[in-house]
């Protein structure tokens, strides 16, 4: 299977700061990856989509400036939470859709755990 | 309304033994994908399992196979032989003509020896 790597894994921050993570795939080109955002207990909720080289799109709720995405190249993408506060704590995970299969299924990172104190 | 419906909060099951964790789906579209997904207590979610809509037969990977009946809307998951490493959330989720994946709110499996 393809591998998608994700980093920080754990990350604390204090309020008012900006924190960025980075999403990568590791053995395809992904020209699309999402960003999803995953509260204790509950399940996955997209936030955006993230497109190569185009303006991410975002998810109705959520907010651009705050949550500012970069498609740079193919196999890397990145979520930068800006000026963080505690209810921006959360775990974010990111998948990369193999388009180089039928089904397109996507691939998920390990997750980031986001503390802002 | 919801597109992806998960009944079962949480399941258990006896090492060995199979299971079957409901999925029931809604949309419109006539392409679809459903995904099932593991999530094991250190967060990371792993694909198992994929059934395309168009797809005659029911999907089989390993231990997991995928129980599709395309009039009833449903795709639930069945693991066989369970093993207490199978113990984890799991996920059933839809692609439609978008590409986004839409999840539904999982099942908890408990595995016991």
């Amino acid at each position: 299977g393809a591998v998608v790597s994700q980093h920080p894994s754990r990350v604390i921050c204090k309020s008012g700061t900006s924190v960025k993570i980075e999403c990568r795939s590791l053995d395809f080109q992904a020209t699309t990856m999402f960003w999803y955002r995953q509260f204790p207990k509950q399940s996955l909720m997209l936030m955006a989509t993230s497109n190569e080289g185009s303006k991410a799109t975002y998810e109705q709720g959520v907010e651009k400036d705050k949550f500012l995405i970069n498609h740079a190249s193919l196999t890397l993408s990145t979520l930068t939470v800006t000026s963080a506060h505690p209810e921006d704590s959360s775990f974010y995970i990111c998948s990369a859709r193999d388009s180089r299969t039928v089904r397109g299924e996507q691939y998920f990172g390990p997750g980031t755990r986001l503390t802002v104190t | 309304a919801q597109k992806i419906t998960q009944t079962q909060p949480g399941m258990f099951v006896q090492e060995k033994e199979a299971v079957t964790l409901d999925c029931t789906y809604d949309t419109s579209d006539p392409s679809y994908g459903l995904f099932w997904y593991k999530q094991p207590s250190s967060g990371e979610m792993i694909f198992l399992i994929y059934q395309g809509s168009y797809d005659q037969q029911n999907a089989t990977e390993g231990r997991y196979s995928l129980n599709f009946q395309k009039a009833r809307k449903s795709a639930n998951l069945v693991i066989s032989a369970s093993q207490l490493g199978d113990s984890a959330m799991y996920f059933c989720a839809m692609r439609e003509a978008t590409d986004k994946l839409i999840f539904g709110t999982g099942t908890r499996l408990q595995v016991f020896p």
